[in-house]
């Protein structure tokens, strides 16, 4: 059974940094693209960021590029997503998804709260 | 970036009666032999669930009142008679550009 749990979230004032975290079982994580989507309270789905299973290329949206990291451990099966100069706008339940055929998502975590207020 | 626009915001239907939910692309989401249009269920408290891939292909595991059309700009998810669970938010999301980007969401909510 495929399982991806998201840990990390939490209260950070604005400016400060987090660091999202995605276990994965249940797969041969290696061989897939993960990506990291978020959503707003009561709003809609933003893909943040992915990163290839094979070269590891990464991939960003505007609204977080050279604020935003990922990055995976196979020997882990763990995803992660580093977030520094956090803003208010970052304000989201950030879900784990796993990536059946690039950009296709097949499985999600349940999303673990990033909170930006001071 | 591909904007999706989707219509009506909010489907106020009863069980049983059909459902057409429509998804506007900016910018076409097809190549010659893919159409790069995913469709996603989402319910309250919980995670969204892969619907639709390629603009008509069913996702393992869901039933055959799902059904997905278009190409181009322009596609269609329809349910043909609504069950109590298939009330819930539905998002159309491209991938034939990055950003991956998902529309508003359209709410089939009981009337």
């Amino acid at each position: 059974e495929v399982q991806l749990v998201e840990s990390g979230g939490g209260l950070v004032q604005p400016g400060g940094s987090l660091r999202l975290s995605c276990a994965a079982s249940g797969f041969t994580f290696r061989n897939y693209a993960m990506s990291w989507v978020r959503q707003a309270p009561g709003k809609g789905l933003e893909c943040v960021s992915t990163i290839s299973g094979s070269d590891r290329t990464t991939y960003y949206a505007d609204s977080v590029k050279g604020r935003f990291t990922i990055s995976r451990d196979d020997s882990k099966n763990t995803l992660y997503l580093q977030m520094n100069s956090l803003r208010a706008e970052d304000t989201a339940l950030y879900y784990c998804a796993k990536d059946l055929d690039w950009g296709r998502y097949d499985y999600w975590g349940q999303g673990t709260l990033v909170t930006i207020s001071s | 970036e591909i904007v999706l626009t989707q219509s009506p915001a909010t489907l106020s239907l009863s069980p049983g009666e059909r459902a057409t939910l429509s998804c506007r692309a900016s910018q076409s989401v097809s190549s010659y032999l893919i159409t790069y249009l995913v469709w996603y269920q989402q319910k309250p408290g919980q995670a969204p669930r892969l619907l639709m891939y390629d603009a008509s292909n069913r996702a393992t595991g869901i039933p055959a009142r799902f059904s997905g059309s278009g190409s181009g700009t322009d596609f269609t998810l329809t349910i043909s008679s609504l069950e109590p669970e298939d009330f819930a938010v539905y998002y159309c999301q491209q991938r034939s550009n990055w950003p991956w980007t998902f529309g508003q969401g359209t709410k089939v909510e009981i009337k």
